[in-house]
């Protein structure tokens, strides 16, 4: 089965501690993307990456950073430097021709206390 | 710079009931235009795109949605209503721009489907 992977499916932290989120394709996808998804504030994109060892930041990369050693895993680390880390992460992948569609995990749950 | 407006944060229909579900966008590009849900605490699934070959488009589970260049909508429609509709569906519009495909993505309606 093709898809993508998350783990865990929810997370606690105290805050102050840094947290790295997994996801992981096998969609043999290039570009690989995580969004931060809030109620009522639709989906808000962090970092982005189309090849491996190389990611861009997106409209909301303060306080979270993300590597991309191999084209199948793109993890993000949430550190202590966010503000307000409590959300719903989501990873979504997709081929890197022209406007196609993108794929997403099913999610990780942060909860920060 | 492109943009998404869907109006109606939450919506309520009978089973059985037309769903309509809005979409607005703008684009400086001819757009690539998605519908996607979420059922809770889960991810996104496609449910259709327009890509330009054809204004109407079907998806999946009965879901259509017809692009109107003069009105810049996009809106999602389902005949009859099912329970299982009930989940929270997402507009989005996709430019390139600098060799990245930037999507866009609305804040979301919630459909909720009464018995």
């Amino acid at each position: 089965d093709g898809g993508i992977t998350q783990s865990p499916k929810y997370l606690f932290r105290k805050e102050g501690q840094n947290v790295t989120l997994s996801c992981e394709q096998n969609l043999n996808h290039d570009a690989m993307y995580w969004y931060r998804q809030d109620p009522g504030q639709g989906l808000r994109l962090i970092y982005y990456s189309q090849i491996v060892n190389d990611f861009q930041k997106g409209d909301i990369a303060e306080g979270y950073s993300v590597s991309r050693e191999k084209k199948e895993s793109f993890p993000l680390t949430v550190t202590s430097a966010q503000k307000n880390p409590t959300a719903f992460y989501l990873c979504a992948s997709s081929p890197i021709r022209e406007r196609n569609e993108q794929y997403f995990g099913p999610g990780t749950r942060l909860t920060v206390t | 710079a492109q943009s998404v407006t869907q109006l109606g944060s939450h919506v309520s229909v009978s089973e059985g009931a037309l769903v309509l579900l809005r979409c607005n966008y703008s684009s400086s590009v001819p757009p690539y235009l998605f519908w996607y849900v979420q059922y809770p605490n889960q991810g996104l699934q496609l449910l259709l795109k327009y890509t330009s070959a054809a204004t109407l488009v079907k998806g999946i589970n009965g879901f259509e949605a017809e692009f109107k260049k003069s009105e810049t909508s996009f809106h999602l429609t389902k005949p009859s209503a099912h329970m299982s509709d009930a989940a929270e569906y997402f507009c989005a519009v996709s430019e390139v721009g600098g060799g990245y495909q930037k999507v866009t993505f609305g804040i979301g309606t919630k459909l909720q489907v009464i018995p």
